[in-house]
């Protein structure tokens, strides 16, 4: 009964290569996130979305779209892979609130290595 | 800009003994700030949170924070440490916008247990 899971774990793939994540959380939440975490470990949003829709849009390159089906569901597809996209994504999720105290609640992470 | 600051890369205590993490804030209101801990190869597990109220909060896995405003400080505590505390903390902070809440992560601090 995972909270927020992620697929694959690992994604090791050649550059150019058009690739996803997918996130899925079974807390009820409303609000999920994607993050980015470099290989000096720093946490960095790229979206949020809120009920299916983008509230937050971080200066990410137009390659990197998120895809939010439902609620409980947020895909990241990356496309034309660059060496620099290597890195680990953490897909999060909360219930939004009003002022931000809602904790957020963090997947295990896919480490993607661009080849 | 709001963010937070981690000044210490990395700490190594003996196993047994007490530990302080430092995190430094800039937020113009009361701030709600966060303690995540990250394992290796883990996502990230939220300690603790201090939205208002009494400066002294306490955690899970007995960690406690104290909020200090005319430091601006929200330092990481723990009387005895365990090997198995040996992970990557971070502190956050959010930051509320127009368009969302964002969740603003300091660069992190690993900690390494020595037995």
């Amino acid at each position: 009964d995972t909270a927020v899971s992620q697929t694959p774990k690992y994604l090791v793939t050649q550059m150019g290569n058009d690739k996803s994540i997918k996130c899925e959380q079974n807390l009820g939440h409303d609000t999920m996130y994607w993050y980015k975490q470099d290989s000096k470990k720093f946490l960095k949003i790229m979206f949020s979305y809120n009920n299916k829709e983008l509230i937050i849009n971080e200066t990410v390159p137009n390659r990197f779209s998120p895809k939010s089906p439902d609620k409980a569901h947020l895909n990241l597809h990356i496309n034309s892979l660059e060496l620099g996209d290597s890195a680990v994504y953490f897909c999060a999720s909360s219930q939004e609130e009003a002022g931000g105290k809602n904790e957020q609640f963090f997947g295990p992470g896919t480490r993607l290595t661009v080849l | 800009a709001q963010s937070v600051t981690q000044p210490d890369i990395h700490i190594t205590v003996s196993e047994g003994a007490s530990l302080e993490l430092r995190c430094n804030y800039s937020y113009g209101a009361t701030p709600y700030l966060f303690w995540y801990v990250q394992s290796p190869g883990q996502g990230l597990q939220l300690l603790l949170k201090y939205f208002s109220g009494d400066t002294l909060v306490q955690g899970i896995k007995g960690f406690e924070a104290e909020f200090k405003r005319s430091q601006s400080s929200f330092n990481l505590r723990k009387p005895s440490v365990h090997w198995s505390d040996a992970a990557e903390y971070f502190c956050a902070g959010v930051r509320v916008t127009g368009g969302g809440n964002k969740l603003t992560f300091g660069t992190g601090t690993q900690l390494k247990v020595e037995l």
